[in-house]
């Protein structure tokens, strides 16, 4: 079974630094997706970032990137120049490609704080 | 981008009531939805899996009799909370599997947050 691990249940930041939430994922399939959701004080889930397991390269978007080493099993996420809104719970999905209705399996969450 | 939508976002019920949840794919038909449970600061935890036209699937040691799910058309997956108690309450949360082409990310209602007294 695949499972998701993120050994960091609470993280800080200062406004305008740069922060790297950490994720591990353990699997044996070669195609996947890995996921970064934010879920804000509202509670409703948004998808941050995506990475394809067949793609080399690390996703980015805008301040948001990742660092996935495939052979390790790490999927982190950066964020640079950290805001205000950016204080969240963020969790780390994994998901096997190639499956019509496969079910996402989350982890156990990153509470992040931004001081200002 | 596609939007789903819960409703009610919090309801408080009495013991021994039921509760209806409801998920809509608003820009998209859904014929697979997602039911998790959220307990505080806690990750998502799958219920079943909601599929159009056909039996719900539920994940081990949820209780179908207890936790009544429909999805009887694409857009629309219905969570009955039946004789619900206090420890019913929590965060419930639907989510929705898009069209192709299809990039593997889910997209999240709003989440319903149920009391019973």
């Amino acid at each position: 079974a695949q499972t998701v691990t993120q050994s960091q249940p609470e993280m800080s930041v200062q406004e305008a630094e740069t922060v790297t939430l950490s994720c591990t994922y353990d699997t044996s399939e070669s195609d996947y997706y890995l996921f970064w959701y934010k879920q804000p004080p509202s509670r409703q889930m948004i998808l941050v970032i995506r990475q394809e397991a067949y793609k080399q390269q690390n996703a980015t978007e805008n301040r948001f990137s990742v660092n996935f080493q495939k052979a390790a099993k790490s999927f982190s996420l950066k964020i640079s120049d950290s805001q205000l809104g950016d204080a969240a719970m963020y969790f780390c999905a994994y998901r096997r490609a190639n499956t019509n209705a496969g079910k996402s399996t989350f982890g156990d969450g990153t509470t992040l704080t931004v001081k200002p | 981008g596609a939007v789903v939508s819960q409703h009610p976002s919090w309801v408080i019920c009495k013991s021994g009531t039921s509760v209806k949840i409801e998920c809509r794919s608003l820009d998209f038909q859904a014929t697979t939805m997602f039911w998790y449970r959220q307990f505080p600061k806690q990750s998502l935890m799958l219920m079943a899996t909601s599929n159009e036209g056909s039996k719900a699937t539920y994940e081990q040691g949820v209780e179908k009799d207890k936790f009544l799910i429909n999805h009887a058309s694409l857009t629309l997956s219905t969570l009955t909370v039946t004789s619900a108690h206090p420890e019913d309450s929590s965060f419930y949360i639907c989510s929705a599997r898009p069209p192709e082409p299809y990039t593997g990310e889910l997209f999240f209602g709003e989440g319903s947050r149920l009391t019973v007294l």
